[in-house]
């Protein structure tokens, strides 16, 4: 157990619905990251928080979204979802940004 | 850009026996850490090793340890007498200089290890 938790583990919506999904980092850990995992894509970088603020962006949709709240948990939204939104999607944290990431179990999302 | 290959789509090995995992690594910044983790097929990713660029010693965690050879630019996972729980996907990851994106991992495709009894 790494200590990183996400809610829900699995979640089956439909194509143009909007779902969110949480993460609560261990504890003191900072930094919040999210990936996501496809089996086209492999495993790719979204979007990164530091104490609240974002801290870098990777090749994450319009349609996503992420914030970062005062007491460190983070949100990812999806909205206007897709078949190709389909994947494990990874919430990471670290106590500070140069540290190892540890990773949550993931969300499974299955977009019909 | 940072590029991370693994050239090992799947890797067999008998158990109590050690393997190597390949990672090549491309990137022109002096500063960098290397990682590896495990996926197995419950899903989650577990941390396993971690190679500064700076450090001097191959890192070593228990059965796990990094051959590190920087100027072939090369961080090959090795795991010694291998047990039928390490039969999973391993990845290996470089994290990117905080000064020019934040912290993110870039990884490899990953290497299926098998673990045959």
């Amino acid at each position: 157990d790494s200590g990183v938790t996400q809610t829900p583990k699995h979640l089956i919506t439909a194509t143009g619905q909007r779902v969110t999904l949480r993460c609560s980092p261990r504890s003191g850990d900072l930094s919040v990251y999210w990936y996501q995992q496809s089996l086209d894509q492999g495993l790719q970088f979204l979007i990164q928080y530091y104490n609240g603020e974002e801290r870098a962006k990777g090749n994450i949709l319009e349609r996503f979204s992420a914030q970062q709240f005062p007491d460190l948990h983070s949100e990812l939204n999806l909205s206007s979802l897709e078949l190709g939104d389909s994947a494990l999607y990874f919430c990471a944290s670290s106590h500070a940004p140069r540290e190892t990431q540890y990773f949550g179990p993931g969300t499974r999302l299955l977009v019909l | 850009a940072q590029k991370i290959t693994q050239t090992q789509p799947g890797m067999f090995v008998q158990e109590k026996e050690a393997v190597t995992l390949d990672c090549t690594y491309d990137t022109s910044d002096p500063s960098y850490g290397l990682f590896w983790y495990k996926q197995p097929s419950s899903g989650e990713m577990i941390f396993l090793i971690y190679q500064g660029s700076y450090d001097q010693q191959n890192a070593t965690e228990g059965r796990y340890s990094l051959n590190f050879q920087k100027a072939r630019k090369s961080a090959n996972l090795v795991i010694s007498a291998s047990q039928l729980g390490d039969s999973a996907m391993y990845f290996c990851a470089m994290r990117d200089p905080e000064e020019t994106s934040g912290s993110r991992l870039t990884f490899g495709e990953g290497t299926q290890l098998t673990v045959n009894p």
